[in-house]
């Protein structure tokens, strides 16, 4: 069974650095695309961008670029968005997604991630 | 970028009922659009790709059709777990995907 199960909620403040996780599992990780999609609190979905964990290639919609960065572990089958610096308009659920043909098949759970002073 | 955009904002249908969803895309993005569904405190659920193709596992009754601009997702006969919020999402111009702002389909 496929799974991505991503790291736990958290709280920081602006300006501090964050890097949450999602784990892949039921499939071999390295092959398919992982994306990163924002849900700001009562909003929409936003794409940010994906990663290729076979080769570490990363693309990032302009939104994004240089705001995030997306990595892999291919050893743990472990994806990674990180922020060096967060504002407070980095608040929201992030949900890391496989990338499968013409889909976003499977979705991780989402991890809120809170910056408030 | 490419936007979409969902109409109505708001259904509010009864069970049984058939419910009809429009995205209409700003440029061609030919069949390359995806729908999504979102219930409270969930994540989204893939339920349609390239435009028409059901996902593993997606009930009969979840339809989409259209290319180019003009798309539709049709529930033919509303199930109560069907109210939800629905997201198109194309996926023509990689790597700037966009969503659709969404419909919220709620029980009349």
């Amino acid at each position: 069974e496929v799974q991505l199960v991503q790291s736990g909620a958290e709280v920081k403040k602006p300006g501090e650095s964050l890097k949450i996780s999602c784990k892949g599992s039921g499939y071999r990780f390295s092959t398919y695309w992982i994306g990163w999609v924002r849900q700001m609190p009562g909003k929409g979905l936003e794409w940010m961008g994906a990663m290729y964990p076979a080769d570490s290639y990363a693309r990032y919609t302009p939104s994004f670029q240089g705001q995030v960065t997306i990595s892999a572990d291919r050893s743990i089958s472990t994806a990674y968005l990180q922020w060096r610096r967060l504002r407070d308009s980095d608040t929201g659920i992030y949900y890391c997604v496989r990338e499968h043909g013409g889909s976003s098949d499977y979705w991780g759970q989402g991890t809120l991630v809170t910056v408030s002073s | 970028e490419i936007v979409l955009t969902q109409s109505p904002a708001t259904l509010s249908l009864s069970p049984g009922e058939r419910a009809t969803l429009s995205c209409r895309a700003s440029q061609s993005v030919s069949n390359y659009l995806a729908w999504y569904q979102q219930k409270p405190g969930q994540a989204p659920r893939l339920l349609i790709y390239d435009a028409s193709i059901r996902a593993t596992g997606i009930p009969a009754r979840f339809s989409g059709s259209g290319s180019g601009t003009d798309f539709t997702l049709t529930i033919s006969s509303l199930e109560p777990e069907d109210f939800a919020v629905y997201y198109c999402q194309q996926r023509s111009n990689w790597p700037l995907y966009t969503f659709g702002q969404g419909t919220k389909l709620e029980i009349k």
